[in-house]
């Protein structure tokens, strides 16, 4: 079993959908939670960083922790096609290096 | 200019080469990872460098080796190129003294082939 699992998808949603993507994970020592967006042909860029379990909102996009289940998601509101993308997570124990990688998501915005 | 700067974009190689894949920064961080991106793999650290002089190896280093040339520069080698070496490359840079930016800074990305 992978540290962390992520479905790769497709996914496709119109214009304006709410957009949810997921990852599990295995090791309760992860702290540290981070999603990236990744274009194609470009590297990952970080999106949002949470630290423990909660919620944090920035503009269209929220990252919420459930550390009981081991579980993360990323919502995305009023989704646009410039959010297609895939979408990575990644989570460490100690906060500084050794990220672990979700595989990715990868998401179609339908205009 | 970006931050993160990969050389070359693309690469194709016969197996039995060795090649050479660079990376320079413009962040000022101390910290610089080379990483792999494989379909359905992810990203897989290959060697990491918290200065000029702390190399460190990552979860698949076998095959590779890095010099860490000056704190902006870190480079990646292939001694001997093998096909399952084909992969997309991603130079990192972190700086952990940041409580809002624990993240990681990219670069575009080397996409090579072996043949």
């Amino acid at each position: 079993q992978k540290e962390v699992e992520q479905d790769p998808g497709p996914l496709s949603v119109p214009e304006g959908a709410i957009v949810s993507l997921n990852c599990t994970y295995s090791n309760s020592a992860f702290q540290y939670f981070m999603w990236y967006r990744q274009y194609s042909r470009k590297g990952p860029e970080l999106l949002m960083y949470t630290y423990s379990s909660g919620n944090k909102e920035d503009g269209r996009f929220t990252a919420q922790v459930d550390k009981s289940s081991k579980y993360i998601s990323l919502f995305i509101r009023d989704s646009q096609p410039s959010d297609s993308a895939t979408y990575l997570c990644a989570m460490s124990d100690t906060g500084t290096y050794k990220y672990i990688f979700g595989t990715g998501t990868r998401l179609k915005v339908l205009a | 200019d970006a931050d993160v700067t990969q050389t070359p974009r693309n690469r194709i190689t016969k197996t039995g080469k060795r090649i050479m894949l660079e990376c320079s920064q413009t962040k000022g961080h101390d910290r610089m990872y080379w990483y792999r991106q494989d379909p359905g793999l992810g990203l897989r650290l290959i060697y990491y460098s918290f200065d000029v002089k702390d190399i460190n190896k990552g979860e698949i280093s076998d095959g590779y080796s890095v010099s860490r040339q000056a704190q902006a520069k870190f480079s990646l080698s292939l001694e001997s190129a093998i096909p399952n070496q084909t992969a997309l490359y991603f130079c990192a840079t972190s700086d952990p003294n940041r409580a809002s930016n624990y993240g990681y800074t990219f670069g575009s990305g080397t996409r090579l082939t072996v043949v």
